[in-house]
């Protein structure tokens, strides 16, 4: 069945950096854009950043523009997000979804916690 | 890109239809037919439920309906079961962004 699981998470420092991963199956995953969102603690969901299925268009929220670097590797059926120069404000539960753009995503993970603490 | 207004919470009692509402504007709501809407349960993820604001995907119940009217989108809950109690999210496609969420309702069955 399609499915995506998210893997990477973990504790870090504010300033320090962490890459999560998506591994994806069930589904030809180069055929299709993939995304990331966010939800902190207690709160709503934030969209942080999409890639193409050929990882040739990017989109990058405020939030995390300049920090934050989206990738795919479609022979792994992997995607991965980059985080550099981490927050407080960065503490959140990442998901990856399959995106149907534009009508947004219509699979996710399970999700894999960041806490960015000292 | 301002959240989509949700009510914070609706409430009804098991059987009842309930209707949860997300206002955007003419950039997000107003201006294209992608509004889907999301189900979370207490330490799941999303789940769609609704999307291109009318379609259910396969799997989804029929008592679980979408529908837009200006700016506004609405979800409808007919036939109110326990399993429905759970935090529900809109989302729209916008000129910018691309997708803004809505801000969260907290459904309870009473």
């Amino acid at each position: 069945q399609v499915q995506l699981v998210e893997s990477g998470g973990g504790l870090v420092k504010p300033g320090g950096s962490l890459r999560v991963s998506c591994a994806a199956s069930g589904f030809t995953f180069s055929d299709y854009y993939m995304s990331w969102i966010r939800q902190a603690p207690g709160k709503g969901l934030e969209y942080i950043s999409y890639i193409s299925s050929s990882g040739s268009t990017i989109y990058y929220a405020d939030s995390v523009k300049g920090r934050f670097t989206i990738s795919r590797d479609n022979a792994k059926n992997s995607l991965y997000l980059q985080m550099n120069s981490l927050r407080a404000e960065d503490t959140a539960v990442y998901y990856c979804a399959r995106d149907q753009l534009p009508r947004g995503g219509d699979v996710w993970g399970q999700g894999t916690t960041v806490t960015v603490s000292s | 890109q301002s959240a989509l207004t949700q009510p914070a919470s609706v409430s009804g009692s098991p059987g009842q239809s309930i209707t949860i509402s997300c206002t955007g504007t003419s950039s997000d709501v107003g201006g294209y037919e992608y509004v889907s809407w999301y189900q979370q349960h207490p330490g799941k993820a999303p789940k769609l439920m609704i999307y291109d604001v009318t379609n259910r995907p396969s799997g989804v119940s029929n008592r679980f309906s979408g529908s837009k009217s200006g700016n506004t989108a609405s979800l409808t809950i007919s036939g109110l079961q326990a399993e429905d109690e759970a935090d529900y999210y809109c989302s729209s496609y916008t000129s910018t962004s691309p997708y803004v969420f809505g801000t969260g309702t907290k459904v309870t069955v009473l």
